[in-house]
């Protein structure tokens, strides 16, 4: 079984600051994906990035990259110049393809930006 | 397209009462899925569908059911609620993943309350 661990509950990052979020996973498979999710005070769950795990090319969409250390089986997210807008629940999720594409979610982290 | 949609967005049960939760999804996806958050844990996986007529346990499928008559329903049943099961559900559903990029897109939640 696979399990993601999020071990900071909270975090505060002023605007326009980098903050980063981490995640860890355990697991024996090789062929995997790796996702954050955004869940904003409106409840909706919006994917953020998705790393796949046989690229080692780290995923970025524009403010939003990660650090992916296979290795190290770690998924941070890294968010540059934070906006008022990125206040939110952050989960880190895995997925391995070969369990009918179910998601492991991690128990997420609180982002609260500042003014 | 409507996307994910959920029914209803709110519910208040008395203990012991029993209702079903609508999944309705318009993007002919394969696979779908319930799972509940509660504070503090994530979201965890109730009962997934990978096509019609086909359903499978989750994490925590106990006092659940769920049925998939048509592809793009997935109703979750509680059939005598209990306080515990006080939670917002999740309904999502995804294509078949493989050769493309894979995403699970999520429905806008059900705040259950169970008195």
């Amino acid at each position: 079984a696979q399990t993601v661990t999020q071990s900071q509950p909270e975090m505060s990052v002023q605007e326009a600051e980098t903050v980063t979020l981490s995640c860890t996973y355990d697991t024996s498979e090789s062929n995997y994906y790796l996702f954050w999710y955004k869940q904003p005070p409106s409840r909706q769950m919006i994917l953020v990035i998705r790393q796949e795990a046989y690229k080692q090319q780290n995923a970025t969409e524009n403010r939003f990259s990660v650090n992916f250390q296979k290795a190290a089986k770690s998924f941070s997210l890294k968010i540059s110049d934070s906006q008022l807008g990125d206040t939110a629940m952050y989960f880190c999720a895995f997925l391995y393809t070969g369990t009918a594409s179910k998601l492991t979610f991690g128990t997420g982290t609180r982002l609260q930006v500042t003014l | 397209n409507a996307g994910v949609t959920q029914t209803p967005k709110f519910r208040v049960l008395k203990t012991g009462q029993s209702m079903t939760l609508l999944c309705a999804q318009d993007m002919n996806h394969e696979y779908m899925y319930w799972y509940r958050q509660d504070p503090g844990m994530g979201l965890r996986l109730i009962h997934y569908s990978v096509g019609e007529g086909t359903t499978a346990k989750g994490e925590v499928p106990d006092g659940y059911n769920v049925s998939r008559l048509k592809k793009q329903n997935f109703l979750l049943g509680l059939e005598s609620a209990a306080p515990s099961q006080t939670s917002v559900y999740f309904c999502a559903s995804s294509r078949l993943p493989a050769g493309i990029p894979y995403e699970q897109y999520f429905g806008p939640g059900t705040r259950l309350t169970v008195t």
